[in-house]
């Protein structure tokens, strides 16, 4: 069935450094790849997403990329604060199903001061 | 900004209660999401409703219904809970299009 794969698992990176975390999808009808930051005791919420006719999109600290050929796409966050510390979701979406998104397992993200 | 409200944020139930959760949303959306979290398995959908008085069943169902009469709310039902619903549950809405999920804040609901 469809599958989300994200990794890493955990992430911890020094305040200032950069934060990569990635996400391969199994259906390639997928077309709508948002990503979700999830603080301590809230719900997910949306911090970018991308649709499949664009490769990156950015959103002054953060930004993510599209390869639909490999069927994998990442978030980029630069110049992190300890704010930025979370748990990160991606999800996959073929919108026409009525958005039902799949989601990868979740990063915890934690930025070191 | 758009309002997702679920009515409890932690309740403890015990094995065989049939067990009601409730999700409201204030911004008139046609499409609203049932999920559990775990950890290291992500969110999984439930059951999703894209209209009044419809339902679609998402990955895991079983032991599970949903019930939606209105517009703004979608329930949760656990018919018989059993321990191994003790979970994280999130509720989210939809506008119809191209459009992104909204998330309450979950309700944390341990099974004894």
């Amino acid at each position: 069935g469809e599958n989300v794969e994200q990794h890493p698992s955990t992430l911890s990176v020094q305040e200032g450094d950069s934060a990569v975390i990635k996400c391969t999808y199994s259906d390639s009808a997928s077309n709508y790849f948002p990503w979700y930051k999830q603080e301590l005791g809230k719900g997910p919420q949306l911090i970018i997403d991308i649709r499949s006719n664009v490769g990156e999109k950015k959103d002054q600290r953060i930004a993510v990329t599209l390869n639909k050929t490999a069927k994998h796409f990442s978030l980029h966050i630069t110049e992190t604060q300890p704010e930025d510390s979370a748990v990160y979701f991606c999800a996959a979406s073929s919108l026409p199903q009525g958005g039902k998104l799949i989601f990868g397992q979740g990063t915890e993200l934690s930025v070191k001061p | 900004d758009v309002k997702v409200t679920q009515s409890s944020r932690y309740l403890v139930k015990r094995t065989g209660e049939k067990v009601f959760l409730e999700c409201v949303q204030d911004m008139d959306h046609e499409n609203m999401f049932w999920y559990r979290q775990d950890p290291g398995l992500g969110l999984r959908l439930i059951y999703f409703s894209y209209d009044v008085k419809m339902k679609e069943k998402g990955d895991i169902p079983e032991g599970y219904s949903v019930s939606r009469e209105k517009k703004e709310r979608f329930s949760l039902i656990l018919e018989s809970a059993s321990t191994n619903q003790t979970s994280m549950y999130l509720c989210a809405s939809r506008a119809g299009g191209a459009q992104p999920q909204h998330f309450g804040d979950g309700t944390r609901l341990s099974i004894l």
